[in-house]
């Protein structure tokens, strides 16, 4: 099955500086990429996916870049504010299996 | 709109108890629907995942079971709660066909 490792586990920067999480996976088949931010004690909300036919997707402050070769995607938070400071998790879905493999999650902490 | 509903929000039951979740979705017909765990401060442990009434399929094999006796509703059970029961219970659905995943609310259940 799928495998996603999920790198830093937590990540600790300056409001204004950039964060970066990165995901790699290990089935060539998954094809579908979103990420989830779960503030304290609330449900996971998809901030934005990507799917394999695409190299990067931007939202804003938000993007994401995945690399197929590789098998690697990552995300990137521009202008860091206190209000994003959440654990984020990345999945990886297989074509057609609709069953997503979660990463461990990686918990940013924006110091104001 | 599509509106996923999960009640209760929080729960208090002795060990040994039986269990009820119920989770409902809105504004779709035939969704996919999931269960997840997740306890705290750690990853989305999924349990069990429905593409259609009555079809179930467990991810992990303990004393939880799942329902879906109507379309949009997903039923999680236990007949005999354990202490390690305790946790972040969350209900998402997808759209037939998609990959994208939307949780609910949850439900915060704590076993004494």
């Amino acid at each position: 099955g799928e495998n996603v490792e999920q790198h830093p586990s937590t990540l600790s920067v300056q409001e204004g500086d950039s964060a970066v999480i990165k995901c790699t996976y290990s089935d060539s088949a998954s094809n579908y990429f979103p990420w989830y931010k779960q503030e304290l004690g609330k449900r996971p909300q998809l901030i934005i996916d990507i799917r394999s036919n695409v190299g990067e997707k931007k939202d804003q402050r938000i993007a994401v870049t995945l690399n197929k070769t590789a098998k690697h995607f990552s995300l990137h938070i521009t202008e860091t504010q206190p209000e994003d400071s959440a654990v984020y998790f990345c999945a990886a879905s297989i074509g057609g299996s609709y069953i997503p493999t979660f990463g461990r999650g990686t918990s940013l902490i924006v110091h104001p | 709109s599509q509106t996923i509903h999960q009640w209760p929000a929080t729960l208090v039951q002795p060990v040994g108890s039986p269990l009820s979740l119920e989770c409902t979705v809105e504004g779709t017909s035939n969704p996919n629907l999931y269960w997840y765990r997740q306890a705290a401060g750690r990853g989305l442990q999924l349990l069990f995942y429905s593409v259609g009434i009555g079809q179930i399929s467990s991810e992990v094999p303990q004393n939880l079971s799942a329902s879906r006796p109507q379309d949009r509703q997903f039923i999680l059970s236990s007949k005999k709660l354990l202490l390690s029961d305790s946790s972040f219970y969350l209900c998402a659905w997808g759209q037939t066909g998609q990959e994208t995943q939307y949780f609910g609310p949850g439900t915060r259940l704590l076993v004494l």
